[in-house]
Formats: C-alpha cells, sequence, structure tokens
C-alpha cells in the first residue's frame, strides 16, 4: 500500500515535444503530492506539487494532471528542452505520511 | 539561507569501519529525512526524526544502522561495520511540515572497498 509506481523507466523526447511520465498509488491517505528533478551527481530539486482538492497545476512548461478516482497523477512537460534532460521523479504523501517516491524516469530530450 | 547542507560529499570506506554522514537541515527546518538511493533506482526511504526524537525508522536495516537528530548540531546517520553493500547514495531532506516539500541535499557518496 506504500508503493508508488512510475512510468516509462526512459523517455526519449524531441526538443519542442511533450514528455508525459505516470505514477499511480494506491494508499488513499496520501494527500500530496510532488515531482522532483535530479541532475546527475546533484540532490532531487523539488519541481512542481499538487494537492487531491484539484485536477490539474500548471507552472510554466510544467503541469500536474491528477486523477483521484483512478489515484494516478502525471507530468506533462510542453515544449521539452534539452536542458529538461534529467531524472524525474514522483512522490506521494501527507500529513501522516512521509514522502514515498517513484523509480524514476530518465528523460533524454534531443535537440 | 544555505539550504540543506550535507557532508562528507565523498566518503571511502573499508569493509568493516564505520560511516558517519552529517546533515544540517534548512534553518528552521524541524523534520529531517534520510533516503538511499542505489545507482539507478529510486530513493528509498529510511528513517524521519524531529529533533531528539525518532519518529519512524521503518526503512532502515535493523543492525548497523543508526540515526540521531540532536537538540544542538546536525543529523548524523551512523553505518557501524560497513559492507560493499552499503555503497550507495544517502540523501538527507528537510521540511518545515510533514505535507510540505522536501528541500534535499547534495547528498553523499559512500563507496565500500
Amino acid at each position: 500500500q506504500q508503493q508508488v509506481k512510475q512510468s516509462p523507466q526512459s523517455l526519449i523526447v524531441q526538443k519542442g515535444g511533450i514528455s508525459i511520465i505516470n505514477c499511480a498509488y494506491e494508499n488513499t491517505a496520501f494527500d500530496y503530492f510532488p515531482w522532483y528533478q535530479q541532475f546527475p551527481g546533484k540532490g532531487p530539486a523539488l519541481l512542481i506539487a499538487i494537492r487531491p482538492d484539484v485536477s490539474e497545476k500548471k507552472e510554466g512548461r510544467f503541469t500536474i494532471s491528477f486523477n483521484k478516482s483512478a489515484k494516478q497523477f502525471s507530468l506533462h512537460i510542453m515544449d521539452s528542452q534539452p536542458g529538461d534532460s534529467a531524472t524525474y521523479f514522483c512522490a506521494a504523501g501527507g500529513a501522516t505520511n512521509k514522502l514515498i517516491f517513484g523509480t524514476g524516469t530518465l528523460l533524454a530530450v534531443q535537440p | 539561507n544555505a539550504g540543506v547542507m550535507q557532508n562528507p560529499r565523498h566518503l571511502v570506506r573499508r569493509r568493516g569501519q564505520e560511516a558517519r554522514l552529517r546533515c544540517s537541515p534548512m534553518k528552521g527546518h524541524s523534520h529531517v529525512y534520510w533516503y538511499r538511493q542505489l545507482p539507478e533506482e529510486g530513493l528509498k526511504f529510511m528513517v524521519y526524526l524531529q529533533k531528539e526524537n525518532i519518529i519512524d525508522e521503518s526503512g532502515m536495516p535493523k543492525e548497523r544502522f543508526s540515526a540521531e537528530f540532536p537538540k544542538e548540531g546536525p543529523s548524523i546517520l551512523r553505518i557501524q561495520q560497513v559492507v560493499r553493500g552499503d555503497s550507495a547514495a544517502y540523501f538527507c531532506a528537510s521540511s518545515l511540515w510533514l505535507d510540505d516539500g522536501y528541500t534535499f541535499g547534495s547528498g553523499t557518496r559512500l563507496t565500500v572497498v
């Protein structure tokens, strides 16, 4: 019940394309869903987060879509750039839960 | 605000030695978390601490691993009698609230030779 399943494991997108990463969770007590971006040799950095009272949140080129009934959420990166090439982690947690992370998606944006 | 500070950045230990990893949380953050990351794997939760208290250590191996967050000073993750399988990147994070974004440090990369 504590798992967060993330897919795909890796993704190659052309510059200007849309990158989509999906996550699914099991624990209905989760009420906080962040996405983190990690570059090689660095720690993960918070990118964007959503709570279940909204179905979508957009910040610049990054959008989270949230489906509470399906217990799924996804990250969309519009107009993907080579500088977006990194590993992306979804996570789930909440007021009574530490963050549980997905296994990561290695994104490569080709110029 | 210097963010979450971890040291050392790299640590090499021989099998059987002790490894001590330090983490200073962001100013004002009272929640500290330790995660382990193996190559090409996700972040595995180890332990969650508040000042002087271990709140959740469900992800930490029962033997050889311990963690503390004293009233004064940094949080310490201690690994006794290290083995090759302990080689990994260890990340510390802190947050203001439990259901708040975590700020991660740059990690300590432990290599056991």
